[in-house]
Parts: C-alpha cells; structure tokens; sequence
C-alpha cells in the first residue's frame, strides 16, 4: 500500500506482559515519528527518528519503552512490562526528505493497545 | 500544562453553513501550524497548515488564519459538508516542521442535514 502501515490493528495484552507495536513508514520517507494517544486526548510525541538514527526520545514515558529503526525503514516499539496506564493508541508516522523545513507527516492508522 | 489548547470539545454546525473551530497556544517558539482531520478508527489526516510568517492561508473550502499576538488560530470550513463530520487537531511545531508535532486535545466537529 502507499501509507504508512501499522501492526497490529489492535492488542490486549496482560499487565506484565511485553508488546512489540511494528510500523512500516511510506517508502523513502527520512523521518519517522511514534505518538501515543490517550481516550480523549490529542496525540502526544513519543520519540523521532531521522533515517535510522534516533533524534530525540524526550516523550518516552519510562524506560519500559524502547523504539527502534535498525535498517532506517521499518520501527517497532517495544513496551516491556505493559501496566494498565500504557492502554492508549499508538500511533507512527512518516514525512518525506524535503527542502522546506515545513512538511506535514502522513499517519498510519494505529494501534489499539489494551492492557488487561 | 497544555501548550496547544482546544476548549471546545464539541461543535454543532448546519449542513452549508460555515464551521469555526478555535485553537490557543502558549509556546512563543512555536513557528508552523497545522490541522489534522481525524476519522473513528483511522489515523489523523493532514488538513492545511501555515507558517509563523503568514497571517492566513487558504484551500478550497478551508482557511487557517493565525493572530500571533493573541498566539491564536482558527480554521474556518465553509460551506460545511456531511463528510467534513470528524475530530479536528490543531498541532503546533518550533522545529520547522520536520520534529515532533504538539497537538490540542480536539475538537469533534458536528455537521448537521
């Protein structure tokens, strides 16, 4: 397909339990970036990645969560030792090279986490 | 402590009329907006943006208009359209565009027949 595509749609998962959440960004889209959203909030920024590189981390909540980006394509987040605050969609999403510093990101479709 | 803020939740508009909807932001580094336009179960698609440097910008029936000095911005649909039935995020950067997004909470726009 030609948008970003998230797996798996949806996941429960017991408390305790660790998940991986993949994302497969557009094709040559650089940058790549994982959100979480919470039941009735607005998006919030989890962590960035420039190509494989990982630029900024600073809305990972804990350090239960880990992302990453190996080959500058595909990422995956992982949450190990799920608690039941972790229950939100995560979304990913992707924006392409550009030579203007404005370009918008396009959003996959998310994943539903519940944790049980 | 909320740095894109959507105050209305919910907003009930007639079919042909036109929506309004309002976003505040407290973060003076804040330098590119944008609206994003989100379906149950599906991601959050981009809308229209603006630039710091720009006071309105216009797409068919949507146009964004920036107050920086009220650091206030909002976006008029018009006419309004079944299909413009959604919730709607603004979302603030001060990178340019290219680093992560602060988004408003939303606000879940209602167009009535």
């Amino acid at each position: 397909g030609a948008g970003v595509s998230q797996s798996p749609r949806y996941k429960v998962a017991k408390r305790g339990q660790d998940v991986a959440l993949r994302c497969d960004p557009i094709s040559g889209h650089v940058s790549l970036f994982w959100y979480q959203q919470a039941l009735g909030q607005g998006p919030e920024f989890l962590t960035y990645f420039q190509n494989e590189a990982q630029l900024d981390k600073s809305g990972l909540p804990s350090d239960r969560f880990f992302a990453e980006r190996p080959e500058g394509s595909v990422s995956t987040l992982k949450i190990q030792r799920t608690q039941q605050e972790d229950s939100a969609v995560y979304l990913c999403a992707s924006s392409p090279p550009s030579v203007s510093p404005n370009t918008e990101a396009f959003f996959g479709q998310g994943t539903r986490l519940t944790v049980v | 402590d909320q740095q894109v803020k959507q105050n209305s939740p919910s907003l009930s508009v007639q079919e042909g009329r036109i929506s309004i909807l309002n976003c505040d932001y407290t973060n003076s580094m804040f330098d590119y907006f944008l609206w994003y336009k989100k379906y149950p179960a599906e991601g959050p698609t981009f809308l229209i943006s603006i630039s710091s440097i720009k006071d309105k910008n216009e797409d068919g029936r949507f146009t964004v208009f920036l107050n920086k000095s009220a650091k206030h911005l909002s976006l008029h649909i018009v006419p309004s359209q079944p299909g413009d039935s959604a919730v709607y995020f603004c979302a603030a950067s001060d990178g340019g565009g290219a680093d992560g997004l602060t988004f408003g909470k939303g606000t879940h726009l209602i167009i009535q027949p």
